[in-house]
């Protein structure tokens, strides 16, 4: 098993263009999350999905879209990058089962700067 | 709203020490607890989960401890070693059918040769 990947490993983006952060597992995985990473700020979720084809967003949505058409896909996608989104991106994912321990598997994340 | 607060900040301690850090939660109506460890530029690296009807969970040198009713959980690493330098996170997972993690900012550890 990989478990959970994340590409790129770093990115630069000017101000306004538009990018997507890849995600994959290979656990079979129901639910698959994006977080952000901020010093002084921890981690803060952006969007998440209970399975494919189902989406929904965390505490700090704005600016970003997700989908989930696949089990194992999840890309975060970037409209117009601003600034304020320069920071580290977490994926993590976990199993959905009713009773489950849900431990979540985390990515080794992507550095954004957006200049 | 469920807030994670983890004290002290930063750690520092010479090597072969026993520590303790804290994790308080504000809502008690918890699903799990997650010890995380995170490297300098790296991703998040599970270390022990704690049901919310475990008390305890153990691996290796590490011990995780969860008081439910009074928003506590320690996690407890004994005979420190320079390796078991990183950040540690604590998240929780509220009941109720939603799976999203509430954070705490961490605690730095440096374990000093």
């Amino acid at each position: 098993n990989a478990g959970v990947t994340q590409t790129p490993k770093f990115q630069v983006l000017k101000t306004g263009q538009s990018m997507t952060l890849q995600c994959a597992q290979d656990m079979n995985h129901e639910y698959m999350s994006w977080y952000r990473q901020d010093p002084g700020m921890g981690l803060r979720l952006i969007h998440y999905s209970v399975g494919a084809g189902i989406t929904d967003q965390g505490e700090v949505p704005n600016g970003y879209n997700v989908s989930r058409s696949t089990t194992e896909d999840f890309p975060l996608r970037l409209l117009s990058a601003a600034p304020s989104q320069t920071s580290v991106y977490f994926c993590a994912s976990s199993y959905s089962l009713a009773g489950g321990p849900y431990e979540q598997y985390f990515g080794p994340g992507t550095r954004l700067t957006v200049t | 709203k469920q807030e994670v607060t983890q004290i002290p900040a930063a750690l520092s301690v010479p090597e072969g020490e026993n520590l303790v850090l804290n994790c308080s939660f504000t809502d008690s109506a918890i699903y799990n607890l997650q010890w995380f460890r995170q490297d300098p530029g790296k991703g998040l690296t599970s270390l022990l989960l704690i049901q919310s009807s475990q008390r305890e969970q153990t691996s290796g040198r590490l011990n995780a401890s969860l008081d439910k009713s009074s928003g506590r959980s320690t996690l407890y690493i004994a005979a420190s070693q320079p390796g078991d330098s990183a950040t540690y996170l604590c998240a929780v997972k509220a009941q109720g059918g939603s799976e999203k993690l509430v954070f705490g900012k961490g605690t730095k550890l440096t374990v000093n040769p």
